[in-house]
């Protein structure tokens, strides 16, 4: 079965820090994915990378970049968080560039606090 | 701009009864339709997807989905629920960008 992991299933942080939020895929999926979970808003896509150092911006990308230097690992990075980036952080996979890129594997999420 | 809607946000069912889960979608070109589940303290997990052809799909769990075009609708459906189906579900179609766009998520509830 394919593995995402997710390095924190909850983390506590503080205005002003900056936060890296990791993620690791075990299926060598080329396409690599981290969404924010909200009650009411569902998820939101913050960034994508479809290969190793290409990114793309998703809906919400403001207060957050992405690194991808190596196939199995994507990270999430905010800069300086700040309160109302409190939310679950999913990260996800998926296969190739045809119509399995749409079949995403997900890790357990990161409850992220800011305090 | 694509995108889909779940307009409930909570559906409670008693077990053994029949169930659904709305979803409708933006009229944008030929819709990639997907559904999602996500049990409590889990990941999402895939359920099943609509690209083309047959209007009924089925997919993991004993659940499939309908399309249906004239009504821009892709409800999901379970002839019997169980109480392990309690959870939330995402309706999701593909974007631009071959990325998926979320719907807002419902919370099925079953009951015994």
């Amino acid at each position: 079965d394919v593995k995402v992991t997710q390095s924190s299933r909850y983390l506590v942080k503080r205005t002003g820090e900056k936060v890296f939020l990791e993620c690791v895929q075990d299926m060598d999926h080329e396409n690599m994915f981290w969404y924010r979970q909200d009650p009411g808003l569902g998820l939101r896509l913050i960034y994508f990378s479809y290969d190793v150092k290409m990114k793309e911006k998703g809906d919400i990308p403001e207060g957050y970049s992405v690194s991808r230097e190596k196939k199995e690992r994507f990270s999430l990075i905010l800069e300086s968080a700040s309160t109302n980036q409190t939310s679950m952080y999913l990260c996800a996979s998926s296969f190739g560039n045809g119509q399995g890129r749409e079949k995403l594997f997900f890790g357990s999420g990161t409850q992220l606090s800011v305090l | 701009a694509q995108s889909v809607a779940q307009p409930e946000d909570q559906v409670n069912v008693a077990e053994g009864n029949p169930l659904t889960v709305k979803c409708t979608y933006s009229v944008s070109g030929n819709p990639y339709l997907f559904w999602y589940v996500q049990y409590p303290n889990r990941g999402l997990q895939f359920l099943l997807k609509y690209i083309t052809g047959d209007n009924l799909v089925k997919g993991s769990y004993g659940f499939e989905a309908e399309f249906n075009k004239s009504q821009t609708s892709f409800h999901l459906k379970k002839p019997s629920a169980l109480v392990s189906d309690s959870a939330l579900y995402f309706c999701a179609r593909k974007g631009g960008q071959g990325n998926l766009i979320f719907g807002k998520g419902t919370k099925l509830s079953v009951k015994p």
